[in-house]
């Protein structure tokens, strides 16, 4: 049972490098979402979606694209990597309806810009 | 003032101490809670929502006063296994885009 699956666990980028942080999660969730923690802020959401081919925008979501062409997928993209992106990403999804419904996390990504 | 605060801790309690946690909201259109743990380095997992007539799930106590805006999380009999982050969560809203996170409480246990 995988659950929500994250990759990379680790990345190191140099300052205008791009990439994809890539999520997926085989519960037949509607909503997934991308978060970042950074020590001291907590939880910030970056962009989240309720469905395929649906997505929005989180608290924090410059610098970073998402799309949903699936319902198991939501990468997340760098466009142009900078030192203020080094930070823990998590995805999570969950079922849409029902208040109640559970966030299920990812194992996490840990980025570092330099 | 942040939406939902928390006090950041950290506490440090001896094995079988009993613990409170407070979280207050800002956002009176919050509509539901939760409490979530967080393992040093790991993903947030869901300990429990929090209902209006207070919930207790084994040795954890939730409970949400709304006319103060107040969340708190009780622990008793506290072990060494419990000690983590522990996250306050509002919804606002009806959409899960709109879940809001506490920066977090650490607890430490300790024999």
């Amino acid at each position: 049972n995988a659950g929500v699956t994250q990759t990379p666990k680790f990345q190191v980028l140099k300052t205008g490098q791009s990439m994809t942080l890539q999520c997926a999660q085989d519960m037949n969730h509607e909503y997934m979402s991308w978060y970042r923690q950074d020590p001291g802020m907590g939880l910030r959401l970056i962009h989240y979606s309720v469905g395929a081919g649906i997505t929005d925008q989180g608290e924090v979501p410059n610098g970073y694209n998402v799309s949903r062409s699936t319902t198991e997928d939501f990468p997340l993209r760098l466009l142009s990597a900078a030192p203020s992106q080094t930070s823990v990403y998590f995805c999570a999804s969950s079922y849409l309806k029902g208040a109640n419904s559970p966030l299920h996390f990812g194992n996490g990504t840990r980025l570092t810009v330099t | 003032r942040k939406e939902v605060e928390q006090d950041p801790g950290p506490f440090n309690v001896p094995e079988g101490a009993t613990v409170a946690f407070n979280c207050t909201y800002s956002n009176s259109a919050s509509q539901s809670f939760f409490w979530y743990r967080q393992d040093c380095r790991k993903e947030p997992k869901l300990l429990m929502s929090v209902y209006s007539s207070g919930n207790e799930d084994g040795r954890f106590t939730a409970q949400l006063n709304r006319a103060s805006q107040y969340i708190s999380l009780l622990i008793r009999d506290s072990k060494l296994s419990d000690s983590a982050t522990y996250l306050c969560v509002a919804l606002r809203g009806g959409s899960q885009g709109n879940l809001i996170f506490g920066k977090g409480t650490k607890l430490s246990v300790k024999p």
